[in-house]
């Protein structure tokens, strides 16, 4: 089975761009996460969303956002940029049941640099 | 204070060696349980997870779950230099899997 799938890999932008990121999560999983991961804070949960429905939301702005396709591929967005949103971002996809048995498969993750 | 706790290391362990990695998480009512296993510039892999007080073996990894301490960690038995990695501890609760609180992880050295 493929993994978790994400791109770009890299991307360079400046402040005040937006950005949107992709993810393909594994074949027949239908939650996708989206975390953010910086040398300070660590993993930090983003958003989740299951059936094209945003399920759960991390303490972020509303310059962040995502949305989840029929097929269950995410995206997520980020507008006006600022230099803190410099990191790695990690979407991690689940079969999605709301017990503890579905455990996050992470992809490689899209490394964003705000200049 | 942190929700999920971990000392950064390096923790330096002999090859052979038993290597035991600490977590304490900070609400009580956490219900799930989980460690990743993250190689520098790779995204984390999972290791264990563990969702009841007591042991859970798998290979040369153990979990240990304590929930009155509020206390996960996990033992890596005749440690090798591949184990050489960070390791995130993360917890969550079984009505949102995916929504994981994360320490910072502990950064473990396998020496020769």
């Amino acid at each position: 089975k493929a993994g978790v799938t994400q791109t770009p890999r890299y991307l360079i932008k400046t402040r005040g761009q937006q950005v949107t990121l992709s993810c393909s999560p594994i074949s027949g999983h239908r939650s996708v996460s989206w975390y953010q991961q910086t040398p300070g804070q660590g993993l930090q949960f983003l958003f989740e969303y299951f059936s094209e429905t945003q399920r759960n939301k991390g303490n972020f702005p509303g310059r962040f956002s995502g949305r989840q396709f029929s097929n269950s591929r995410s995206e997520m967005n980020v507008s006006t940029l600022e230099l803190g949103d410099s990191a790695l971002y990690l979407c991690a996809s689940s079969q999605g049941g709301t017990g503890g048995n579905s455990p996050l498969h992470f992809g490689n993750g899209t490394r964003l640099t705000v200049t | 204070q942190k929700e999920v706790e971990q000392n950064s290391g390096p923790l330096s362990v002999p090859e052979g060696a038993i290597a035991s990695l600490n977590c304490t998480y900070s609400d009580r009512g956490s219900q799930s349980f989980f460690w990743y296993r993250q190689y520098s510039g790779k995204s984390p892999e999972l290791i264990m997870s563990i969702y009841s007080n007591g042991d859970k073996e798998d290979g040369r990894f153990t979990a240990q779950l304590n929930k009155a301490s509020q206390y996960v960690s996990l033992l890596i038995r005749d440690s090798q230099p591949s184990d050489s990695a960070t390791y995130l501890c993360a917890v969550g609760f079984l009505g949102t899997a995916s929504k994981l609180t994360f320490g910072t992880g502990t950064r473990l050295q396998v020496t020769l």
